[in-house]
């Protein structure tokens, strides 16, 4: 079955150190987005891509970064994890660029920084 | 205040209930959405409408542009259903805005 699929499920990392989520699709989706959801709130957009462009929410901090080598994967860095970056990190993908359009979700990442 | 309200916040009700939970919002939008969260899960989108309404099963969703409002319904409710229920809207691009969310317990 198409899909979007996020690794790993569960990531535990110390503070201060680099830690990378991967996603991939076999959906051949033009968007891929990624998500941050922290307990108990509404999932809040950090980037997307159409293609290979690259688009940063004006508020995502620059300690993420996302990179995005092929349409199937997209890839979220955090460069430097504070506690506060304890989250539930969520993977989407929609087909139409420049139009509402259904999105569909990974099962997430939820990242624990100790 | 936030562009979505959702409610209520929270619902409990017994199996084979109607459920209604709401959906208001501020801004002309291109699309809502209705989506489903298991806890601990990822997300499931239910419905994308524009106007009017959708079924699918027994989930039923509503749209009024012009009160900017919508309804998302379950029939026969089941303990299988209870989720978080979030609203969503598009605003033109493909970003979407989020409600906070409605948790559903359905008792046996």
């Amino acid at each position: 079955d198409a899909m979007v699929i996020q690794n790993p499920r569960y990531q535990v990392t110390q503070f201060g150190k680099p830690v990378t989520l991967s996603c991939s699709q076999t959906l051949n989706h033009n968007v891929m987005y990624w998500y941050q959801q922290k307990s108990s709130q509404a999932p809040k957009l950090l980037f997307h891509y159409y293609d290979k462009d690259f688009n940063n929410e004006a508020d995502t901090p620059d300690n993420f970064q996302s990179r995005r080598p092929n349409t199937s994967f997209c890839f979220l860095d955090i460069r430097s994890p504070g506690l506060g970056d304890a989250a539930m990190y969520l993977c989407a993908t929609s087909k139409q660029p420049r139009s509402a359009d259904t999105q569909y979700f990974g099962p997430g990442t939820r990242l624990t920084v100790l | 205040k936030n562009e979505v309200e959702q409610s209520p916040q929270n619902l409990t009700a017994q199996e084979g209930e109607f459920i209604t939970i709401n959906c208001s919002y501020s801004v002309g939008i291109s699309a809502l959405h209705w989506l489903q969260q298991h806890p601990g899960g990822g997300i499931v989108s239910l419905f994308m409408l524009s106007s009017g309404k959708k079924k699918h099963g027994r989930l039923i969703a509503t749209i009024n542009i012009q009160e900017k409002h919508s309804s998302l319904h379950i029939t026969a409710s089941h303990p299988r259903d209870s989720a978080v229920y979030i609203c969503a809207i598009n605003q033109g691009a493909q970003k979407l805005v989020f409600g906070q969310g409605t948790r559903l317990t359905i008792n046996p």
